[in-house]
């Protein structure tokens, strides 16, 4: 049972285009959702987080929105930079004292210079 | 800070073989994790700890075990390894519940190879 969808394994953007990653959950559990980054042989970093009674978190280039009633959120980054080009996961922060996370399968950031 | 230390990068083993995956962190941090990421997959939380001495299960947990003597330690034990438990395995820590900031920080991984 996948509980954190992340639909496309790959994306291709233009340098300077925005590129929007997409996820779909279906735990209604969650109370956090994080965005992570991932350089080949290197771990996850932290990039941006959403609670889920707020619809949309901005840092700098990077915007996440978050739809509760159709368990979507998004992943906005502008202008896009070759620096992105990376795997971002989506993850689910289910409650609860251990602040467990669920990912996705990941989608592979290509930006084109 | 050092952040999140893993050693080794790389192992292979036997199957039927032992190890232990070390992780250490100088963050202070109370909670840790192991996870394993197979090819094209997202990360499978296999154990956690939420502080020196309680340490429970996680989704994937069969064929490891863990122990967490020390805020700074977690090691994974590998028992009688098997081609399945070929991936590689990443270690997390955080703050944890009431943290201000308690996103999870990732050690660099250690890649295993079961033949």
């Amino acid at each position: 049972d996948q509980q954190v969808k992340q639909n496309s394994p790959s994306l291709s953007v233009q340098e300077g285009r925005i590129s929007i990653l997409n996820c779909d959950y279906t735990n209604s559990m969650f109370d956090y959702f994080l965005w992570y980054k991932k350089y080949p042989a290197e771990g996850p970093t932290f990039l941006i987080s959403i609670s889920s009674i707020k619809d949309k978190n901005e840092d700098g280039r990077f915007t996440v929105f978050l739809n509760k009633s159709a368990k979507h959120l998004s992943l906005h980054i502008v202008p896009s930079q070759p620096g992105d080009s990376a795997v971002y996961f989506c993850a689910g922060r289910r409650t609860g004292s251990a602040r467990q996370l669920t990912f996705g399968s990941g989608t592979q950031l290509t930006v084109l210079p | 800070n050092a952040g999140v230390t893993q050693t080794p990068k790389f192992r292979i083993l036997k199957i039927g073989q032992s190890m232990t995956l070390q992780c250490a962190q100088d963050m202070n941090h109370n909670y840790m994790y192991w996870y394993r990421q197979d090819p094209g997959m997202g990360l499978k939380l296999i154990y956690y700890s939420v502080g020196a001495g309680i340490t429970d299960k996680g989704e994937v947990p069969n064929g490891y075990n863990v122990s967490r003597s020390t805020t700074e330690d977690f090691p994974l034990r590998l028992e009688l390894a098997a081609p399945s438990q070929t991936s590689v395995y990443f270690c997390a820590s955080s703050y944890g519940r009431g943290h201000p900031r308690d996103e999870q920080y990732f050690g660099p991984g250690t890649r295993l190879t079961v033949t």
